[in-house]
């Protein structure tokens, strides 16, 4: 079946440890996302890419890093930087093209020890 | 910058009431508008949208959604709603004519008594 895949579901950040969250997906999509989900704030775009090798902030871009060397991964690193990163993070991609939707992994959810 | 607001956090609604949900923007280009929706335990997934044509649209499980341009609005609205239709529903708004870049709104827990 075509979709994306996050891992792990789960994931618990020690202080001053950076943690790599994963996502793979399989549709051929270009364009890949990553959003943080907070009780309240809805979601807010840390970090997206339109192309493989090519990469922009979105609005809440301190403290994580991403990278996009194949098209099908897109995994994002919460940094030591990142001061309150427990949070719901969700990966999406599209083929690009604004007039079209967004499909979504089942997320991870971050939790510092 | 762009914005995007959904004026309830949180509607409890019976069996069987209409439904109206609440969604404006602050971007004064063409735009397009999306409603995505979270059952529980499952993925978000795409309700409805607008890009053009229509302003009234039609999206799953009876759902449409209105866009006035000139309230810069794009409510969510279901006649009849049904247990099965309690979620967490987003707003979104992606800017047209560039590269896809989404705002979602805080999002709207409904809660659907039986």
């Amino acid at each position: 079946d075509g979709g994306i895949t996050q891992s792990p579901k789960y994931l618990f950040r020690k202080e001053g440890q950076n943690v790599t969250l994963s996502c793979e997906q399989n549709l051929n999509h270009d364009a890949m996302y990553w959003y943080r989900q907070d009780p309240g704030q809805g979601l807010r775009l840390i970090y997206y890419s339109q192309i493989v090798n090519d990469f922009q902030k979105g609005d809440i871009a301190e403290g994580y890093s991403v990278s996009r060397e194949k098209k099908e991964s897109f995994p994002l690193t919460v940094t030591s930087a990142q001061k309150n990163p427990t949070a719901f993070y969700l990966c999406a991609s599209s083929i690009g093209d604004p007039n079209e939707k967004l499909f979504f992994g089942s997320g991870t959810q971050l939790s510092v020890l | 910058a762009q914005s995007v607001s959904q004026h309830n956090h949180h509607v409890i609604l019976s069996e069987a009431a209409s439904l109206e949900l609440g969604c404006n923007y602050s971007y004064g280009g063409t735009v397009n508008l999306f409603w995505y929706v979270q059952y529980p335990g499952q993925h978000l997934q795409l309700l409805l949208k607008y890009f053009s044509g229509d302003p009234l649209v039609k999206g799953i499980k009876g759902f449409e959604a209105e866009f006035i341009k000139s309230k810069f609005s794009f409510n969510l609205r279901k006649p009849s709603v049904q247990w099965s239709d309690t979620a967490e529903y987003f707003c979104a708004v992606d800017r047209s004519g560039g590269y896809q870049k989404v705002t979602f709104g805080t999002g709207t827990k409904l809660q659907v008594i039986p």
